[in-house]
């Protein structure tokens, strides 16, 4: 049973650019769990996903920051124009049921804005 | 409102001594409260959660927190640290309400085991 796989495990992206992060839950799970982590900070929640819905993105920035979970396919978080102030590790969860305390996360998407 | 304050960005022991992390939570409502590890260049594990049943709660590799009500904390112990405990460790806590709410993170304890 595989884990939570995010891809890639490294980002390098130059300012302006746009990065796609990838997710692919543990099989049977239907809801997803973005997070943050900047340097010297603990994760912070941006989004949380079920199959084609956004059911709380409160603690995503509104500009530049989307991020969707298909009926097929993994989750996304997208990122336009890239600043440098967006370099961070980006974690991805995922739980089978609406409960974080059960959720899984993956390695994690370090990115570099350069 | 809920915060999390981890005490001590760095913990430094030696082999085979007590492990001890601190954590205060300040939370309006009953809260959920959980360990995490993160070893280098891994995602979190969850080592241990308290859920408002038993006070003392064990984990895995014989970590274990006690929630104390009375000092809003939420204290993470191991009575032998081994060379691979060496991690990051974070404190969380979660409104009781659970769902939607996110798990708010403290910044985090390294753990450093000196042989």
């Amino acid at each position: 049973n595989a884990g939570v796989m995010q891809n890639p495990r490294h980002l390098v992206r130059r300012r302006g650019q746009e990065a796609r992060l990838r997710c692919s839950p543990m099989k049977g799970h239907s809801h997803v769990y973005w997070y943050r982590q900047l340097p010297e900070e603990g994760l912070k929640s941006m989004v949380y996903l079920q199959k084609e819905n956004i059911i709380d993105e409160s603690g995503m920035p509104k500009e530049r920051f989307s991020a969707e979970f298909p009926k097929e396919g993994p989750s996304i978080l997208r990122i336009q124009q890239v600043v440098r102030g967006d370099s961070a590790a980006y974690f991805c969860a995922s739980s089978p049921r609406q409960d974080r305390t059960e959720a899984f996360f993956g390695q994690g998407t370090r990115l570099t804005v350069v | 409102a809920q915060s999390v304050t981890q005490l001590g960005s760095h913990v430094s022991v030696s082999e085979g001594a007590l492990v001890l992390l601190r954590c205060n939570y300040s939370s309006s409502v009953p809260p959920y409260l959980f360990w995490y590890v993160q070893y280098p260049n891994q995602g979190l594990q969850l080592l241990l959660k308290y859920t408002s049943a038993a006070t003392l709660v064990k984990g895995i590799n014989d970590f274990e927190a006690e929630f104390k009500k009375s000092e809003t904390s939420f204290h993470l112990t191991k009575p032998s640290a081994h060379m691979s405990d060496a991690a990051e460790y974070f404190c969380a806590v979660q409104n009781s309400g659970g769902g939607a709410d996110g798990l708010t993170f403290g910044k985090g304890t390294h753990l450093i085991i000196q042989p």
